[in-house]
């Protein structure tokens, strides 16, 4: 597609249930990123996938956390136990190349989760 | 690591007055950096990079930035802001080698008063 695709773009949870967020890039593009934008914070790393090199997970909050990436293309990312903590905006990016930061990020619009 | 700190969480104008807003990056290596612009409830968008060569860049609505490496620095200006560009502005550094990932600031909420 022209641009990233991210799904759903609102989700409301039950704490304690487990939340799927799904990621499209643009097509071609190596490198697929997953931020989490909370209220007044700025975007927080969770992780960075390249190619078929094994992912950067460093950014991962908890063990609850995970995300992967199929056919080095959609990505999802999953929270198990979802905490009121979880709240936020979650942010796909995805870029052309090995330095993909040379051409900077282009980003989707967010998925909002709400864990009431 | 790097880590980036945009000193100010808010920063009202009026319209038509110039504005700067401040970023300053820590990073033992060479770094690329950048400028983001969020419109409300927008998603994200590059509003200019420094990548290497003049230290002055230009991005677009008029925006600018200058690379201060002595100062570690990145501040973004503008001479004469309209309504438009009320928005959340976002620092940004990378590596220039390794890792590939962007290190963000904390925002700096720009709002326009008429």
């Amino acid at each position: 597609g022209a641009g990233v695709s991210q799904s759903p773009s609102n989700k409301v949870t039950e704490k304690g249930k487990d939340v799927e967020l799904r990621c499209d890039p643009i097509s071609g593009h190596t490198a697929l990123y997953w931020y989490r934008q909370s209220l007044g914070q700025g975007l927080e790393f969770l992780i960075y996938f390249q190619g078929n090199s094994a992912p950067d997970k460093s950014g991962l909050p908890s063990d609850r956390f995970s995300a992967e990436r199929t056919g080095g293309s959609v990505s999802t990312l999953t929270i198990q136990r979802t905490q009121q903590e979880d709240s936020a905006v979650y942010l796909c990016a995805s870029s052309l190349v090995l330095i993909g930061t040379e051409y900077g990020y282009t980003f989707g619009s967010g998925t909002r989760l709400t864990v009431v | 690591a790097q880590s980036v700190t945009q000193l100010d969480s808010q920063v009202p104008v009026f319209e038509e007055a110039p504005v700067e807003l401040r970023c300053n990056y820590s990073s033992s290596v060479s770094v690329y950096l950048f400028w983001y612009v969020q419109y409300p409830n927008q998603g994200l968008q590059l509003l200019l990079k420094y990548l290497s060569g003049s230290t002055l860049v230009k991005g677009i609505n008029g925006f600018e930035a200058e690379f201060n490496k002595s100062q570690t620095s990145f501040h973004l200006r503008k001479p004469s802001v309209h309504i438009s560009d009320t928005a959340e502005y976002f620092c940004a550094v990378s590596d220039k080698e390794g890792a590939q990932k962007l290190v963000f600031g904390q925002g700096t909420r720009l709002t326009i008063n008429p």
